[in-house]
């Protein structure tokens, strides 16, 4: 059984750019959500997609968008990234509707100077 | 809207000194509270899912318990390999598509 893979695991990206962060769910799971983690914070959530569309997306701008594919495989872009923007993006994976816990991946560390 | 608590930020304990995290949370109405562990550098690693006040649950030397406005991480006889950051977690019911996450207790366990 894989776990949730993410790419790449390290980026450093220039202020105004866009940037493209991939993952591919845990084999079985349908629900993928994204979440954004700060130096020394909790992970916040980003958003979630579940059959390919938008479930539920927290307090984050526009500019953070997503797309999830008929593989369960999902990308987040963000547009025009700012310094505040540099974090750990982490991707996790889940079963629609169960009692299970959410398998997160590794993570990709961004940084924007 | 949904607030989690940790205490304390921190923990430094000497290998073998037992100690309890505490996560304190506010939800309309509670469909899950999660515990993870983090490593450095690393994503969260699952370790327990509790769903109703006075469930317990046990994984080595962790245990956790939940109450209507609080859950417990304890930690028994830890270990150097027990050095992490530990998060807890909950879901609402009323918007169960996500995580709401607390800031974490970095846990430091000497030999």
């Amino acid at each position: 059984e894989t776990g949730v893979t993410q790419s790449p695991t390290h980026l450093i990206k220039t202020r105004g750019q866009q940037v493209t962060l991939r993952c591919s769910s845990q084999s079985g799971h349908n629900t993928v959500s994204w979440y954004q983690q700060a130096l020394g914070q909790g992970p916040q959530f980003i958003f979630q997609y579940y059959r390919e569309e938008e479930n539920g997306r927290g307090n984050f701008p526009p500019r953070f968008s997503g797309l999830q594919f008929p593989n369960y495989s999902s990308e987040l872009n963000v547009n025009a990234l700012e310094l505040d923007d540099s974090a750990l993006y982490l991707c996790a994976s889940s079963i629609s509707g169960s009692n299970y816990g959410y398998t997160f991946g590794s993570g990709t560390r961004l940084t924007v100077v | 809207e949904d607030q989690v608590t940790q205490s304390p930020e921190a923990l430094r304990l000497q290998e073998g000194e037992s100690s309890s995290l505490n996560c304190s949370y506010t939800v309309s109405g509670l469909r899950g509270l999660f515990w993870y562990r983090q490593d450095p550098g690393k994503g969260p690693e699952f370790l327990f899912t509790l769903y109703s006040a006075g469930e317990e649950k046990e994984k080595e030397r962790l245990k956790a318990t939940l109450t209507k406005k609080e859950s417990f991480l304890h930690i028994t006889a830890p270990k150097p390999e027990d050095s992490a950051t530990y998060l807890c977690a909950v879901q609402d019911l009323s918007n169960d598509y996500k995580l709401s996450f607390g800031a974490g207790t970095t846990v430091t366990v000497r030999a």
